[in-house]
């Protein structure tokens, strides 16, 4: 059965540190990797990963993954009051279309 | 370009009622993915639907749960005679592509069913 798991499950900061996410897999063939930032609304997508040790960086946060270890890691620099969420990663595998989602890592940033 | 439209946000049944979800995808994207979130529990996926075509129901149960992509319209997720146990927060995504494994998915703001 796949498994997508998530590390830590809950984690509370102060404004401004670094905090680092991660998402380890066992699945049958891997396509790829997706993080997604959930507020109290729809997931909203942050960066996809098909390439080992290709950075994808966006403004704060950037990812990156390793398909040899089978995981991947989220950081978000300068933690900011607005980067408080609950924050998912899924797996493509298989037949491609469906998505396996880790239960997700809930993020505090306090001021 | 309006994002993937869910209705209603909020929805209240009682035990042996019907539910009907609606989902209408971003502009352009034709594959359109129905998730389930149970309380403390990760997004699973349930179906997955082209125009017209059910590609592949493997996370639907097997009774009372159907789902349906006409050519017009938004895409229904219809479940009969609820019960307490459907309680959830039911997400749908779409993508301009599908089955390729690197489509992005683009949610909803989900629908959060209640049976009472």
């Amino acid at each position: 059965e796949d498994k997508v798991v998530q590390s830590p499950l809950s984690l509370v900061v102060h404004e401004g540190d670094t905090v680092t996410l991660n998402c380890s897999y066992e699945v049958t063939n891997f396509r790829s990797l997706l993080w997604y930032k959930q507020e109290k609304k729809a997931p909203t997508f942050l960066f996809m990963l098909t390439s080992s040790g290709i950075e994808k960086k966006s403004g704060r946060l950037s990812s990156i993954l390793d398909k040899k270890e089978l995981f991947s890691i989220l950081n978000i620099t300068a933690t900011q009051t607005g980067d408080s969420a609950v924050y998912l990663c899924a797996v493509y595998a298989n037949s491609g279309y469906a998505l396996n989602f880790g239960k997700g890592t809930s993020l505090l940033v306090t001021p | 370009n309006a994002g993937v439209m869910q209705n209603p946000r909020h929805l209240v049944r009682r035990r042996g009622q019907e539910a009907r979800l609606r989902c209408s995808p971003m502009k352009g994207h034709s594959h359109v993915y129905w998730y389930r979130q149970l309380p403390e529990e990760g997004l699973k996926f349930m179906v997955y639907l082209q125009k017209e075509n059910i590609i592949d129901e493997s996370g639907m149960p097997k009774e009372r749960f159907s789902a349906e992509f006409p050519k017009e319209g938004p895409s229904i997720l219809r479940i009969q005679q609820v019960v307490r146990g459907d309680s959830a927060a039911y997400f749908c995504a779409s993508s301009p592509r599908g089955g390729q494994g690197i489509d992005e998915q683009y949610f909803g703001p989900g629908t959060r069913l209640t049976v009472t």
